[in-house]
C-alpha cells in the first residue's frame, strides 16, 4: 500500500524568509511526487510533479522540490515567502504500476506568512 | 476557458434524501475523479472514471454512485444521505494515457447532512 505523510500541521513563517514544507512517501516502485496548493473556498491547484530525471524540481509561483529517494522525501521549499504564500498545502504520490485513479493525498499542511 | 464546473456550491440534506452533484469539465479530458476532503485527512478518493462508460472504485466508494454517460460529466449521487457524508466533496479531471498528468479541480461542492 502506498502512502504519504505531512508531518506539520502548520508551518508559520515570516514574509521574506525561506518555506519548507515537508513530504515523506512510503510506495513500493518509483513514485510520482506532486505538489498542490488549496486557497481558501477554491479547488486544489497544481504546483509541481517530479516524475523522473532532475532531483530538484521547478513549479508555479517560485516554488521548487527537492526529491530524496535514500530519505523517502519530497519537500516543497520556497527561498522568500510572501503573505499571499499563505495557504493549504498537500503533497500526493501515485505508483506507475497501480491503476490510474490512485493517488494518494497527505493530509495537508496549512502555510501561514505572516508580514 | 471554464475548466472543471461543480454545482451546486453549497447543499443542506436531511438524513435519508438522496441528491446529484454534478460536474463537468470542458477540456476533453478522459480522466474524472470525485474525492472528499475532511479537516485533517486531506482528500480521499470515492470514485473515478477513465473514460465514458467506466467507472471504478477508489477508497471510500460506499454510500455514492456513480455513472460516465458522456466525456464531459461525471455526477455523483448520494442516494440516502448520512451525517457521516457532511464533506467538502470536489471533482477533478486530467489527460488519460499517462501516470503524470496533474489533475485540474473544481471548487468544490460544501454538503452538510443533519
Amino acid at each position: 500500500a502506498q502512502s504519504v505523510a505531512q508531518p506539520e500541521d502548520q508551518v508559520n513563517v515570516a514574509e521574506g524568509n525561506p518555506l519548507t514544507v515537508k513530504c515523506t512517501y512510503s510506495v513500493s516502485g518509483n513514485p510520482y511526487l506532486f505538489w498542490y496548493v488549496q486557497y481558501p473556498n477554491r479547488g486544489l491547484q497544481f504546483l509541481l510533479k517530479y516524475i523522473t530525471g532532475d532531483n530538484l524540481v521547478k513549479g508555479s509561483y517560485g516554488f521548487e522540490a527537492e526529491f530524496n529517494k535514500s530519505q523517502t522525501s519530497f519537500h516543497l521549499k520556497k527561498p522568500s515567502a510572501l503573505v499571499s504564500d499563505s495557504a493549504l498545502y498537500f503533497c500526493a504520490v501515485r505508483v506507475p504500476t497501480d491503476s490510474w485513479g490512485k493517488l494518494q493525498f497527505g493530509a495537508g499542511t496549512q502555510v501561514v506568512v505572516t508580514p | 476557458n471554464a475548466g472543471v464546473t461543480q454545482t451546486p456550491k453549497f447543499q443542506v440534506l436531511k438524513t435519508g434524501q438522496s441528491m446529484t452533484l454534478q460536474c463537468a469539465q470542458d477540456m476533453n479530458h478522459e480522466y474524472m475523479s470525485w474525492y472528499r476532503q475532511d479537516p485533517g485527512m486531506g482528500l480521499r478518493l470515492i470514485h473515478y472514471s477513465v473514460g465514458a462508460g467506466i467507472t471504478d472504485q477508489g477508497e471510500v466508494p460506499n454510500g455514492y454512485n456513480v455513472s460516465r454517460s458522456t466525456t464531459e460529466d461525471f455526477p455523483l449521487r448520494l442516494l440516502s444521505a448520512a451525517p457521516s457524508q457532511t464533506s467538502v466533496y470536489f471533482c477533478a479531471s486530467s489527460l488519460t494515457g499517462t501516470n503524470n498528468s496533474p489533475l485540474h479541480f473544481g471548487n468544490g461542492t460544501r454538503l452538510t447532512v443533519t
